[in-house]
């Protein structure tokens, strides 16, 4: 089981530019998630789904989109980045109440 | 979803217990505790989790008081790979269910 894939695993960006950061789960999950971390900091949550079709703001949704299109993938965007939004992303998903499996994680550097 | 309280930073010996504490004193009935860790730069890993029964894995111990206002999270021999930040939430069982994070305890393991 691939269990949940993020990509690409590294990233640099320069100042206005877009991307998308791409998370796919194999595990038929409802539930996902994408969070930043920045250096000594916990993980922020930035965007959550619920369903195919359904997403909703976390924590820290400025500077961000997402959609939810099929079960298996959450894409996150990022319209015009910026140096602030240099982190490490973290995606997640989870079933109906059980714990939650991570991605590896993508390190995007925005120069 | 109650708050917790953890202690910013542990050490341990190797070989020894780890034993990691966690206050949840405004924990409601139907919340259950559960216990998550970030080796670096990895994504976080699920480890355990428990209503008010003391509950056992592979990786570790839980140990939830009886008025479950606090739990520990015991490594019973702690190794060098199991330095990480150590995280406890509390949630309530199913339902949607999106996990936040707060500092959690950063736990070294030294020789």
């Amino acid at each position: 089981n691939a269990g949940v894939t993020q990509t690409p695993k590294f990233q640099v960006l320069k100042t206005g530019q877009s991307m998308t950061l791409q998370c796919a789960q194999d595990m038929n999950h409802e539930y996902m998630s994408w969070y930043r971390q920045d250096p000594g900091m916990g993980l922020r949550l930035i965007h959550y789904s619920v369903g195919a079709g359904i997403t909703d703001q976390g924590e820290v949704p400025n500077g961000y989109n997402v959609s939810r299109s099929t079960t298996e993938d959450f894409p996150l965007r990022l319209l015009s980045a910026a140096p602030s939004q240099t982190s490490v992303y973290f995606c997640a998903s989870s079933p109906l109440g059980g714990e939650a499996f991570f991605g590896q994680g993508t390190r995007l550097t925005v120069v | 979803d109650a708050k917790t309280t953890q202690p910013p930073s542990m050490d341990c010996a190797e070989g020894r217990a780890a034993n990691l504490p966690c206050n949840h004193s405004t924990i409601s009935g139907n919340e259950y505790v559960y216990w998550y860790r970030q080796i670096h730069s990895q994504g976080p890993q699920y480890i355990i989790h428990g209503l008010k029964n003391n509950e056992t894995n592979e990786m570790a111990s839980l140990i939830i008081t009886e008025d479950r206002k606090s739990s520990t999270l015991i490594l019973p021999h702690a190794t060098l790979r199991d330095t990480a930040v150590y995280y406890c939430i509390v949630r309530v069982e199913g339902g949607s269910y999106i996990p936040t994070f707060g500092r959690g305890t950063s736990l070294i393991v030294h020789p």
